[in-house]
């Protein structure tokens, strides 16, 4: 258990669809990130949150809508996506932001196919 | 922010020291070299980090140029489950950004 799970696994959606990625991490921290990893291209960060509050939109597309209702959920709500959103999406934590030490912590990941 | 060169790929037998290399020639005075690694199908996990001197810790050691362009990750006994991709990434401080490159793929064999 790497203290940050996300939910669920795997999630097939067709470009109407509305759907949510859940991620919650069990460390205790107060930054959360959500990544977007396609194939054969690197991780992409799309959203950093600290204490509930975005502090970073990396030019993300409005079809992807962040929520961070406390410091141990995230989510990821989904809505008209293209066929070239299917990717890894990823959830990570860290203790705080800014510090050099802060290692972040990755969950598992949703594989996403839009359809 | 600086970027960092990997080989795409390297091999290494069971038992033996995987060293990986990572080029970051821009790299700046306040920049922290990271490693992360992913093992297939899952997400990324932290090795190790540092910023000048050499470190080591319960994974790997990391080995920093002495004019911080290159640095190498070492695993001293490479396992069957140390097969995964490696990322080596320059983080400025005191920003929560890592830049994720393509990594090297790390094949241990028995």
């Amino acid at each position: 258990e790497t203290g940050v799970t996300q939910t669920p696994r795997h999630l097939v959606m067709g470009m109407t669809n509305k759907k949510s990625l859940k991620c919650e991490q069990h460390l205790g921290h107060n930054a959360m990130y959500w990544y977007k990893q396609s194939a054969k291209k690197p991780l992409e960060l799309m959203f950093v949150y600290s204490l509930e509050e975005r502090v970073e939109n990396n030019s993300v597309p409005s079809r992807f809508s962040p929520e961070c209702p406390n410091s141990s959920h995230l989510f990821l709500h989904l809505h008209t996506l293209q066929p070239e959103d299917s990717a890894l999406y990823l959830c990570a934590s860290s203790q705080d932001l800014g510090g050099p030490v802060y290692e972040q912590y990755f969950g598992p990941g949703t594989r996403l196919t839009v359809t | 922010d600086a970027k960092t060169t990997q080989p795409p790929s390297m091999d290494c037998a069971e038992g033996r020291a995987a060293n990986l290399p990572c080029n970051h020639s821009t790299i700046s005075g306040n920049e922290y070299v990271y490693w992360y690694r992913q093992i297939h199908s899952q997400g990324p996990q932290y090795i190790i980090h540092g910023l000048k001197n050499n470190e080591t810790n319960e994974m790997a050691s990391l080995i920093i140029t002495e004019d911080r362009k290159s640095s190498t990750l070492i695993l001293p006994h490479a396992t069957l489950r140390d097969t995964a991709v490696y990322y080596c990434i320059v983080r400025i401080y005191n920003t929560d950004k890592l830049i994720f490159g393509t990594g090297t793929r790390l094949q241990v064999f028995p």
